[in-house]
C-alpha cells in the first residue's frame, strides 16, 4: 500500500544552524511534492512545491530535493530561527489532471535560540 | 480576500447528534476538500469536490456526506455522530488541476464528541 514516511521524532536544532527534515514514500509515484507548515492550532501554510523532474527548488531560506530514484524529498531551512519552529508535512500528488495530495504526519522542528 | 474559511471554530457533540460544518472560499478555486487530523496524526482526506455539482469520496468518507452547490462552499455534514469523529476538520480549496501551487487550508473546526 502507499505509504509516506516522516520523522515522528522532534528535530531539535540550535538557531543559525540548517535544518534537514526528510519525507520518504513507498509504492507511490508523485508527479509533485509540496512541504507544507503547520502551527499549533492553525490549518497548515503551503510552501513549496517540486515535480518529478525538478532535483531541487529554493525559496529564500527554504530548499527542496526531489529524489524519484531513492523516493525521497528533503526539506532544508537555512540559518534556522526560532521562529521556525512548526511541524512541517508533506504532499504527494500524483498529478494526472487531478490534485488530490496524500499527506504525511509531520515532522516537528524546534529551533533553540 | 478572506480565503478559506470554517465555522465554528470549536463545537461539542453529543452522541447520536447530527451537524454541519460550513466551509467557505472566496478565491474562485475550483478544488475543495475536507481533511480531519487526529493528535500525531496526518490529515486524512474525508471528501473533495472538483467543482460545483461534483463530490466524491476520499480516504475516511464514512459517518459524513457534503454537498457542493456553489463554487464558494463546501459543507460538511455529521450524521449520528460518534467518539470517533472526535478531531480537528480542515477544509481546503486549489485553483489549480495540476497542484502548482498548493492548497489553501481554513483555520480548522475543533470538534469532540461525548
Amino acid at each position: 500500500s502507499q505509504k509516506i514516511e516522516q520523522n515522528s521524532e522532534a528535530l531539535n536544532i540550535q538557531e543559525g544552524k540548517t535544518a534537514t527534515l526528510t519525507c520518504n514514500y513507498t509504492n507511490y509515484s508523485p508527479a509533485y511534492l509540496q512541504w507544507y507548515r503547520q502551527d499549533p492550532g492553525r490549518g497548515p501554510v503551503f510552501l513549496l512545491l517540486i515535480r518529478e523532474n525538478e532535483k531541487e527548488k529554493r525559496k529564500e531560506r527554504l530548499k527542496v530535493t526531489f529524489d524519484t530514484t531513492l523516493k525521497q524529498s528533503l526539506f532544508h531551512i537555512t540559518a534556522s530561527q526560532p521562529a521556525d519552529s512548526a511541524t512541517y508535512l508533506c504532499a504527494l500528488d500524483p498529478g494526472g489532471g487531478s490534485y488530490i495530495p496524500t499527506f504525511g504526519r509531520g515532522t516537528s522542528l524546534i529551533v533553540h535560540p | 480576500n478572506a480565503g478559506v474559511t470554517q465555522t465554528p471554530k470549536f463545537r461539542i457533540l453529543k452522541i447520536g447528534q447530527s451537524m454541519t460544518l460550513q466551509c467557505t472560499q472566496d478565491m474562485n478555486h475550483n478544488y475543495m476538500y475536507w481533511y480531519r487530523q487526529d493528535p500525531g496524526m496526518g490529515l486524512k482526506l474525508i471528501y473533495y469536490s472538483v467543482g460545483a455539482g461534483i463530490t466524491d469520496k476520499g480516504e475516511v468518507p464514512n459517518g459524513y456526506n457534503v454537498s457542493r452547490s456553489t463554487t464558494e462552499d463546501f459543507p460538511l455534514r455529521l450524521e449520528l455522530a460518534a467518539p470517533s469523529q472526535t478531531s480537528v476538520y480542515f477544509c481546503a480549496s486549489s485553483y489549480s488541476i495540476s497542484g502548482e501551487t498548493g492548497g489553501y487550508f481554513g483555520p480548522g473546526t475543533r470538534l469532540t464528541v461525548l
